[in-house]
């Protein structure tokens, strides 16, 4: 597609639910990126994918929090057991590469959870 | 480390007046420095980037923005702010000599807002 799309845009779940957040990035770039943006703060990095292995998760707050990207096109975000402290707006980017290639970013998914 | 400051929570300006947005950077070499912005419940969209080369860089929307090394610093201006400019920028920084050159980390964001 001509952007990056996020899906669902918005998802309210209860503690405890499992949740799944889906990007599909610009047709052809091979690095894509999962970033958290609380309120009122920046884009924080999770993960990083080149291809389809996870090139860097050291982002990732735990272990509820898993990414994959199996074809190395539509990557999902996984997050077990949701907490309260999970709601903010999840960010996914694509870019040709790395290094000097800007970051195309989608809409993003609001997470919240009650 | 890589990191980023915007020291201004807020920036108001009036219509037709100059607007700067400022940002300094941390990094152990020389940086990869971009400008975003976000309109509410929107993605981040890309304003202008500094690789190398003329120290002014200029982008979308009549966006410029002057690297200065010594200062660390990279600000974002425009000379003329209109009331569609109202919206959270974010300074984002790379460091292409490090082993994670991919990674790219934002300041906290300066809210604009330009009155009519």
């Amino acid at each position: 597609g001509a952007g990056v799309s996020q899906t669902p845009s918005n998802k309210v779940t209860e503690k405890g639910k499992y949740v799944e957040l889906r990007c599909d990035p610009i047709s052809g770039h091979t690095a894509l990126y999962w970033y958290r943006q609380s309120l009122g703060q920046g884009p924080e990095f999770l993960i990083y994918f080149q291809g389809t292995g996870a090139a860097d998760d050291s982002g990732l707050p735990n272990d509820r929090f898993f990414a994959v990207r199996p074809e190395g096109s539509v990557s999902t975000l996984k997050i077990q057991r949701t907490e309260r402290g999970d709601s903010a707006m999840y960010l996914c980017a694509s870019s040709y590469r790395s290094g000097a290639n800007v970051l195309t970013f989608g809409a993003g998914s609001r997470l919240t959870v009650l | 480390a890589q990191s980023v400051a915007q020291p201004e929570d807020q920036v108001n300006v009036a219509e037709g007046n100059p607007l700067t947005v400022k940002c300094t950077y941390s990094v152990s070499g020389n940086p990869y420095l971009f400008w975003y912005v976000q309109y509410p419940n929107r993605g981040l969209q890309f304003l202008l980037k500094y690789i190398t080369g003329d120290n002014l860089v200029k982008g979308s929307y009549g966006f410029e923005a002057e690297f200065n090394k010594s200062q660390t610093s990279f600000h974002l201006k425009k000379p003329s702010a209109l009331v569609s400019d109202s919206a959270l920028y974010f300074c984002a920084v790379r460091d292409p000599s490090s082993s994670n050159d991919y990674k790219l980390s934002f300041g906290a964001g300066t809210t604009v807002t330009v009155r009519a």
